[in-house]
């Protein structure tokens, strides 16, 4: 079965220090989503990509945190400089264009930062 | 907007006894509605959608939903609780037009005791 890769499966980093995530959807699927779960709550949207385009990125906090998928393929995520608040599971799902899909979804990155 | 509501936090069940996670939606226009479990430290699984056609869903590990319009519910349903389906499970909708993103509830966490 088709699986979404995500790397790292967990990170430590030390507050002001950048660090990045990397994501690599089920082939052929055109859309791509990069979530934020904190503890104990539900994934939230930071980015959604339709191919190579940003087609929401309204939660992305964009002083620290950007986001590429640059051949439509597979995406990056990146913070900086990460900040305590950021620690959280970092998701990154894929699904193809038709909206009655669901999404599929990665292991997930752990993110701690201290 | 699109928002999920999980009304319990927590619910406990005894091995071999029926199981209902509750899940309410509001979403203009029709709903996409999505069940998801996790377990610790994992990604998302897909368990079950609605998307039309018949109100109850039959979904993957004997889990099955129903779809109730008049109520805005999407309620989670097992006949026969396992002790292996103790996880955090996630409602999610999205409306069932353009780049609607899907937006989760808060998360009901089940325990099946044995």
């Amino acid at each position: 079965e088709a699986e979404v890769a995500q790397s790292p499966r967990y990170k430590i980093t030390e507050k002001s220090q950048a660090v990045a995530f990397w994501c690599d959807p089920i082939s052929g699927h055109a859309t791509l989503y990069w979530y934020r779960q904190i503890l104990g709550q539900g994934p939230e949207l930071l980015v959604q990509f339709q191919d190579e385009s940003v087609v929401d990125d309204s939660q992305l906090p964009k002083d620290r945190f950007s986001a590429e998928r640059l051949k439509g393929v597979d995406s990056t995520l990146k913070i900086q400089p990460a900040e305590l608040g950021d620690s959280a599971m970092y998701l990154c799902a894929s699904s193809p264009l038709a909206a009655g899909y669901g999404y599929t979804f990665g292991s997930g990155t752990r993110l701690t930062v201290v | 907007a699109q928002s999920v509501a999980q009304p319990e936090d927590q619910v406990n069940v005894a091995e071999g006894n029926p199981l209902t996670v509750k899940c309410t939606y509001s979403v203009s226009g029709n709903p996409y509605l999505f069940w998801y479990v996790q377990y610790p430290n994992r990604g998302l699984q897909f368990l079950l959608k609605y998307i039309t056609g018949d109100n109850l869903v039959k979904g993957s590990y004997g889990f099955e939903a129903e779809f109730n319009k008049s109520q805005t519910s999407f309620h989670l349903k097992k006949p026969s609780a396992l002790v292996s389906d103790s996880a955090l499970y996630f409602c999610a909708v999205r409306a069932n037009t353009g780049f609607q993103k899907l937006v989760f509830g808060t998360g009901t966490r089940l325990l099946v005791s044995p």
